[in-house]
């Protein structure tokens, strides 16, 4: 396991449809976490799981964004309905619990760009 | 709510050279941590260092160490004979500790670092 996975790398979509990004984490990894960044800017969190639980979604995170964590290893973050304003990279990281600090170690990201 | 403001959105340094880049934070909490990321184009985001909030020794990686002001909320990153690799973005990020629930990273706007040869 060499690191987390993201799956698509990019993404074009035009507005109104629906898209689906894919994380693997580091599999001993625990947690999983969701961010979102935009050009310019450091990455926002959107929603965090500990093994299958989602324990804390952003208001960023609106209604027509939902995430899994089915098993408590991969997950998925689906976007409904997708507006301009979602175009961003949506970066997946994941850490353990075993050490008490909370080092993340990110995936490369998504990038989505909605036309 | 926690922030985290990096007022340096651009610097440059000579190779070779030392460069420190800012970041100050906001927060009522006593126990958290503190992160310098790397962004590199098109690249994914690395740990730089790391502080616990709870040590008074700054954090040193290699050419890589902080300077950890608790009281006056400041969390400065020092670069030591920098390296055309060092280019990237570099942000600075805040986590409350484990006790406190999901250890979100909160992270400032960026510096992006740029090394002349």
């Amino acid at each position: 396991d060499t690191g987390v996975s993201q799956d698509p790398r990019h993404k074009i979509t035009k507005r109104g449809q629906n898209v689906t990004f894919r994380c693997d984490p580091i599999s001993e990894h625990n947690r999983l976490y969701w961010y979102r960044q935009t050009l310019g800017q450091g990455p926002e969190f959107l929603t965090y799981f500990q093994n299958e639980a989602q324990l804390e979604k952003s208001r960023l995170l609106s209604d027509r964004f939902s995430a899994e964590r089915p098993k408590g290893s991969f997950s998925t973050l689906e976007i409904q309905r997708t507006e301009q304003g979602d175009s961003a990279m949506y970066l997946c990281a994941s850490s353990s619990n075993r050490d008490r600090g909370p080092e993340a170690f990110f995936g490369q990201g998504t990038r989505l760009t909605v036309v | 709510a926690q922030t985290v403001t990096q007022s340096q959105p651009e610097m440059s340094v000579q190779e070779a050279e030392t460069v420190t880049l800012s970041c100050t934070y906001d927060t009522s909490e006593s126990d958290y941590y503190l992160f310098w990321y790397k962004q590199p184009p098109s690249r994914q985001m690395i740990l730089v260092i790391r502080q616990e909030a709870y040590k008074q020794q700054n954090a040193t990686e290699n050419r890589f160490s902080v300077n950890f002001q608790k009281a006056a909320k400041s969390f400065s990153l020092k670069i030591s004979d920098s390296q055309l690799g060092d280019a990237a973005m570099y942000f600075c990020a805040y986590s409350r500790s484990l006790i406190q629930g999901a250890q979100k990273l909160v992270f400032g706007q960026g510096t992006r670092l740029t090394i002349n040869p």
